[in-house]
């Protein structure tokens, strides 16, 4: 198994550009999970997924960020119009119920708004 | 509402000593409690984790952790530290109210000196 899969790795941006990131879970799990990483704020969870259902955004940061999981194998989260601020480490994770919790985390997509 | 602790936002560790990285947690049922390790640069990785049965539970790398009930702590150990083990842990619970769902903690970072 080829693991989560996050594409770019690496993305450099200009404020007010429109930034997608991608990401495809490992097949046969159920939830989904997008978090964001920095120095400041440390780890958090934007949103998650079950069986491609948004459950809970509440972590989304404001109306500039949006997710969708048109289907089970595939995520996206979008930032328009990007901001310096939402430069960060950004993570996909998926896991399957009958695991208990346990998350597989992809490699993470580092953005950099200038 | 679940949460955890890590009350060391860094260890220090001489190589070849044995490593304690604490974490306490807070549940309204039985806690299903994990551990995590992120190395520089790279997505988090599954170490261990307890949901029920022993009280001593092993994982990856050479990690252990002791479930305490009655102390509400998860502390990760390892009799022998790497230099290699340099990275930052995560302690996290499983949400109980949202399925898949994890609550992670602020983390650890931990640094072996040779």
């Amino acid at each position: 198994d080829a693991g989560v899969i996050q594409s770019p790795r690496h993305e450099v941006t200009e404020m007010g550009q429109e930034v997608t990131l991608r990401c495809k879970p490992i097949s046969g799990h159920d939830y989904l999970f997008w978090y964001r990483q920095t120095m400041m704020r440390g780890l958090e969870l934007l949103i998650y997924f079950n069986n491609n259902v948004p459950i809970d955004d509440s972590g989304m940061p404001e109306d500039r960020f949006s997710a969708k999981m048109p289907n089970a194998s595939f995520s996206t989260l979008k930032i328009q119009p990007s901001e310096p601020r939402d430069s960060a480490v950004y993570f996909c994770a998926s896991s399957r119920r009958t695991l208990a919790g346990e998350q597989f985390f992809g490699p993470g997509t580092r953005l950099t708004v200038l | 509402a679940q949460s955890v602790a890590q009350p060391e936002d860094q260890v220090n560790v001489a190589e070849g000593n044995p490593l304690t990285v604490k974490c306490t947690y807070s549940v309204s049922g039985n806690p299903y409690l994990f551990w995590y390790v992120q190395y520089p640069n790279r997505g988090l990785q599954f170490l261990l984790k307890y949901i029920t049965g022993d009280n001593l539970v092993k994982g990856s790398y050479g990690f252990e952790a002791e479930f305490n009930k009655s102390q509400t702590s998860f502390h990760l150990k390892k009799p022998s530290a790497l230099v290699s083990d340099s990275a930052l842990y995560f302690c996290a619970v499983r949400d109980d109210n949202q399925g898949g769902k994890l609550i992670f903690g602020q983390g650890t970072e931990l640094s072996v000196k040779p």
